[in-house]
């Protein structure tokens, strides 16, 4: 089973800061099959980012990913108030399928 | 516009079976080359993936879960289910269903729609 490790568990910023968010792999997987998700309180989750680095439909640029092999990333580059939430990591490359534990951005 | 809509008991018993029912609308079950899947979300905890099936039939599991799970399709009725048997309090969760997009279909693999969660207590 292929576990991912998000890092860090909270990340505590302001609007307008920028945010990078870490996902690491404890074997390679292909960036094919590497995805992010955000989730809101009481909602299901949102694809953000699929293949690593392609924004999903209506996702704004200020989002970005990227990565590689074991280390992946996404970076927010200016927090709006509506990107507070929580965001995990997902790998379809390998079953079971597996999510990160999530990293909660949070208004500081 | 593909959604997804679970349904089915919100209480079940210790030891008894769970059963749930996503009903695809907006698209057919059998068009494309989807997966559908099952995955469920602790009250304040992350993601677990449960398992998928394609319209063939064929399915794979979590092996964590693989001998009380049975995810079935119904290609007449546009829904496919899930069934967890002997469950306990630890099976609380909020349950997801949601469509697979495999790289024959989007070149990538992510889930792309999901169904808003139906939450099942496990509790006599």
């Amino acid at each position: 089973e292929i576990v991912l490790t998000q890092s860090p568990g909270t990340l505590s910023l302001s609007p307008g800061e920028r945010a990078t968010l870490f996902c690491r792999a404890s074997q390679s997987i292909s960036g094919s099959y590497l995805a992010w998700y955000q989730q809101k309180p009481g909602q299901a989750p949102r694809l953000l980012m699929y293949g690593a680095s392609n924004r999903a439909t209506g996702i704004p640029d200020r989002f970005s990913g990227s990565g590689s092999g074991t280390d992946f990333t996404v970076t927010i580059s200016r927090l709006e108030p509506e990107d507070f939430a929580v965001y995990y990591c997902h790998q379809c490359g390998s079953p079971p399928w597996t999510f990160g534990q999530g990293t909660k951005v949070e208004i500081k | 516009q593909v959604q997804l809509q679970e349904s089915g008991p919100g209480l079940v018993k210790p030891s008894q079976t769970l059963s749930l029912t996503c009903t695809v609308s907006g698209g057919s079950i059998t068009s494309g080359s989807y997966y559908w899947s099952w995955i469920r979300q602790p009250a304040g905890k992350g993601l677990e993936w449960i398992g998928r099936t394609y319209t063939s039939g064929s399915t794979n599991y979590n092996p964590s879960l693989k001998s009380r799970v049975t995810i079935s399709v119904d290609t007449s009725k546009n829904q496919f289910s899930l069934n967890l048997s002997s469950v306990t309090a630890a099976d609380t969760a909020v349950y997801f269903c949601a469509r697979v997009c495999p790289p024959v279909s989007c070149h990538y693999y992510y889930i792309d729609v999901w169904g808003k969660g139906t939450t099942v207590i496990v509790s006599s």
